[in-house]
């Protein structure tokens, strides 16, 4: 399987809370990361979370981290049509980072 | 203002024909990325550099080439032994320390068309 892994497409309504699941195969990462593309835009960091925590919370994010899982996961509570977009897991390795195929999330008015 | 830059936006190539991407940054960052990002596939890692005149081959590097004479700049050559090479090609750059904290400031990328 692949080493970062998280579904292909999300779609909720607005207002709604959205929730992008993660999952890894290698727990020796130090930092976890969640990146934001827009269409035909670059990628830009939205949050991340060092891996002796459980949670993190930024305005209306919240990241989750279960490492015994191996599972991150990110909200995005009342969620907005400025949210739609790519996002994208990654995991620190060896001062690179290896990144999930992306997940796209749609917002219905 | 600090950032990482790409030109062109859109180029357009002929088969057969080699073509570089520019990517520059003024962020004074030791490390810097090449990544290829096609529809469903997430991104992809060509090559990186961590140190000036240093760069290592990434997953996919056959067919591309780097140079990294000046820590500002890292250009890419896509050359016609790229077989696909029709992408978007996103620039990075980051602080090198591993095992901590490494956000990658992403450049807006390059659509590469080849015809």
């Amino acid at each position: 399987g692949e080493d970062v892994e998280q579904s292909l497409f999300l779609s909720v309504r607005e207002g709604d809370s959205s929730v992008i699941n993660c999952t890894y195969t290698d727990s020796s990462s130090t930092y976890l990361y969640w990146y934001k593309q827009e269409p035909g835009a670059g990628l830009q960091l939205l949050t991340y979370i060092f891996s002796n925590m459980d949670m993190k919370q930024d305005q209306r994010l919240t990241v989750l981290l279960n490492k015994k899982d191996k599972h991150l996961s990110l909200r995005i509570a009342d969620t907005q049509t400025g949210d739609s977009a790519i996002y994208f897991c990654a995991r620190g390795s060896q001062g690179n980072l290896i990144f999930g195929k992306g997940t796209k999330l749609s917002v219905k008015p | 203002d600090g950032g990482i830059t790409q030109s062109p936006k859109y180029l357009f190539r002929k088969e057969g024909q080699n073509v570089t991407l520019s990517c520059e940054q003024n962020l004074n960052h030791d490390a810097m990325y090449w990544y290829r990002q096609d529809p469903g596939q997430g991104l992809r890692l060509i090559y990186y550099s961590q140190i000036v005149n240093d760069f290592q081959k990434g997953d996919i590097a056959e067919g591309y080439s780097v140079s990294r004479e000046k820590k500002e700049s890292f250009p890419l050559t896509v050359t016609s032994a790229q077989k696909n090479p029709t992408a978007f090609y996103l620039c990075a750059s980051s602080t090198f320390l591993a095992g901590s904290y490494n956000e990658q400031f992403f450049g807006p990328g390059t659509r590469l068309t080849v015809l």
